[in-house]
């Protein structure tokens, strides 16, 4: 069955950068586009960018760096120059391949505190 | 700058029927636009419910439907429940490879 797992938690200082991951079993990241969505505290769901299946083609605000590692089935997404404003709940998730995403991996809280 | 618009809340009653819609700030949305709806608890990721418009994710009950109704995109529950009692979004697809997310709307089941 299609799973994604994420890396854990992480605390950064403003200005750092911090990358999550979003291991995918079940299935092919080459197979699907890969988007990726956040979730500040007490607020909505905001669609960050995503991937295309052949992991060439991305597309996202530039705070933002998307990278795959075919070899182990993961994707990644950098985050630079943190601010507190990007304290959230990073979620990957795949494309059914009809403009949506299906599949989610469970969310990574990403913490910006001096 | 396109914004996608959402209710805020709605209250249904229980067995009751509701439909929550999404738009655009400016213009209308339609098929093209590809929208889709999730569901979300507190804690926990969202859930898909309707994509492509009106296409059943896998294992949503039926009482969930999509639709285009007039200039916005359309999801409605028959028969509420009290476990339907979340926040819902709708993603619509911009062009290009982007999308935006909607506000939210917070349904209340009582």
């Amino acid at each position: 069955q299609v799973q994604l797992v994420q890396s854990g938690a992480e605390v950064r200082k403003p200005g750092a950068s911090v990358t999550v991951s979003c291991k995918a079993s079940g299935y092919s990241l080459t197979s699907n586009f890969m988007h990726w969505v956040r979730q500040a505290p007490g607020q909505g769901l905001e669609w960050v960018g995503q991937m295309n299946p052949r992991g060439d083609t991305r597309t996202y605000a530039q705070k933002f760096t998307m990278t795959r590692d075919t070899s182990t089935n993961t994707d990644y997404m950098e985050v630079r120059s943190l601010t507190s404003a990007d304290t959230a709940v990073y979620f990957c998730a795949r494309d059914t391949g009809n403009y949506a995403p299906d599949y989610w991996g469970q969310g990574t809280l990403v913490t910006v505190s001096s | 700058q396109t914004v996608v618009t959402q209710e805020s809340s709605f209250s249904v009653s229980p067995g009751g029927t509701v439909t929550l819609t999404c738009g655009f700030n400016s213009g209308s949305v339609s098929t093209s636009s590809h929208p889709s709806w999730y569901q979300q608890t507190p804690g926990q990721p969202p859930r898909t419910l309707v994509y492509d418009t009106y296409i059943r994710a896998s294992g949503v009950p039926d009482r969930f439907s999509g639709s285009v109704i007039g200039s916005k995109a359309a999801l409605t529950i028959t028969g509420a429940q009290a476990d339907d009692e979340s926040d819902y979004y709708c993603l619509l697809y911009l062009g290009r490879g982007t999308y935006a997310f909607g506000p939210g709307t917070k349904v209340t089941v009582l």
